[in-house]
């Protein structure tokens, strides 16, 4: 069982649209989120690492904001290009320092 | 441009085999991990490292060792192979308890 959700777990989106999508942790012993990305035949790459209530970070054209009392986050792509086509990973570090991977979010960028 | 080179991107073992997998960082992090990855589950902990000698289980270990006799190594070690252990092995280190990973770019493991 993952305690940590990602939706929806894969989503098509045309190019010059915008999109977000979901990442569910538990809300206590909360101590940080990190977002990656996993293009195909990479590594996968950090894009945020966010630890406190209502951070929000923006990296290009992707964002994330962060609620750790309702134990979510979102991340935004705006205006999508084909090479934002990757897995998206969430991942929760509790305050004993384990970090929990959703399944994550593979999105795909049409011409 | 700092790396996590794995060994190995694809192997093709046979049951019972002894696998090696290895994985080397140049960033001087204290901290390295393994995960395996399955279509439909997340990235699930093997083992973790934080520092030389010494190891952590992690949420899966059962069927896996791991060696840090060095910094910059860190070896995952399939001692028997099974079928059930085909999968995407992904290593990684960090520096501090909460830093971002940084990755290598898997080995895919197939066990015959």
């Amino acid at each position: 069982i993952l305690n940590v959700e990602q939706s929806p777990q894969s989503l098509h989106v045309q190019e010059g649209d915008s999109t977000n999508f979901t990442c569910s942790f538990p809300s206590s012993n909360f101590y940080a989120l990190h977002w990656y990305r996993w293009e195909t035949a990479k590594s996968p790459e950090a894009l945020f690492v966010m630890t406190l209530n209502g951070d929000e970070k923006k990296k290009g054209r992707i964002s994330a904001t962060l609620n750790t009392k309702e134990g979510y986050s979102y991340l935004y792509i705006k205006g999508s290009q084909p090479e934002d086509s990757a897995t998206y990973l969430c991942a929760f570090l509790d305050s004993w320092g384990k970090l929990q991977f959703g399944a994550g979010t593979q999105v795909v960028v049409t011409p | 441009d700092v790396k996590v080179t794995q060994s190995s991107r694809y192997l093709v073992k046979r049951t019972g085999e002894k696998v090696f997998l290895e994985c080397v960082q140049d960033m001087d992090h204290e901290n390295m991990f393994w995960y395996r990855q399955d279509p439909g589950l997340g990235l699930r902990l093997i083992y973790f490292s934080y520092d030389v000698k010494m190891k952590e289980k992690g949420d899966i270990p059962e069927g896996y060792s791991v060696s840090r006799e060095k910094k910059e190594r860190f070896s995952l070690i399939l001692e028997s192979a099974s079928t059930n252990q085909t999968s995407m092995y992904l290593c990684a280190s960090s520096k501090g308890s909460a830093g971002e990973l940084f990755f290598g770019e898997g080995s895919r493991l197939t066990v015959l």
